[in-house]
């Protein structure tokens, strides 16, 4: 089975400064695919970013990056130039391989991130 | 397409009673998940369909809860019997056949008093 740990329940950042969310993850699988999807209030949950474990590139989305470290089993997340619209639940995941048996994701705890003026 | 939808998108309910909840995928996805996320916790993995085949049903989809995904289209999960602990959201997500993206919908927030 998989786990993955948020170890951070909370963070501050303030506008236009850049904030790193963690996150490590344990499996016996090498070949997976790793996720942060962020959660507004009140809103629903959309992909940030996405990396894939074979890839040794970090995954770069405009202001969003990864630091992926494979033997670490770390995958953290940083958001540079934070903006007012940031603030939200964020969620790291951790998917096996896809089969046809289905491409589940198993959560973090998630980590509560606020943008202040 | 507007993206998945579901409801209702919130639901009180006796302790006791049975609620089902709807979920309706973008079009032409085949897949479909189901999740309960309880109050600042991660989502947790109930159960997927394949088109109308459920494949695989997590250990926390007690006897109480079924779900259904007739002509592989829409889904509900029904809970029979709600108990206090069964409050939570529940989410839906679908995806296509290829790739690994899942698209969230708003979820169903249900209170069992």
């Amino acid at each position: 089975a998989q786990t993955v740990t948020q170890s951070q329940p909370e963070m501050s950042v303030q506008e236009a400064e850049t904030v790193t969310l963690s996150c490590t993850y344990d499996t016996s699988e090498n070949n997976y695919y790793l996720f942060w999807y962020k959660q507004p209030p009140s809103r629903q949950m959309i992909l940030v970013i996405r990396q894939e474990a074979y890839k040794q590139q970090n995954a770069t989305e405009n202001r969003f990056s990864v630091n992926f470290q494979k033997a670490a089993k770390s995958f953290s997340l940083k958001i540079s130039d934070s903006q007012l619209g940031d603030t939200a639940m964020y969620f790291c995941a951790f998917m096996k391989q896809p089969n046809n048996a289905g491409n589940m994701l198993t959560f973090g705890g998630g980590t509560r991130l606020m943008v202040k003026p | 397409d507007t993206g998945v939808s579901q409801d209702p998108r919130h639901k009180i309910t006796k302790r006791g009673q049975n609620v089902t909840f709807r979920c309706d995928p973008i079009s032409e996805h085949n897949r479909l998940y189901w999740y309960r996320q309880t109050l600042g916790q991660g989502p947790e993995f109930l159960t997927y369909f394949q088109n109308e085949a459920q494949l695989e049903k997590s250990r926390l989809l007690s006897d109480r809860f079924s779900a259904e995904r007739p002509k592989g289209s829409f889904s509900t999960l029904e809970i029979q019997r709600t108990e206090q602990g069964d409050s939570a959201m529940y989410l839906c997500a679908s995806s296509p056949t290829v790739g690994t993206e899942q698209y969230f919908g708003p979820g169903t927030r249900l209170t069992v008093t």
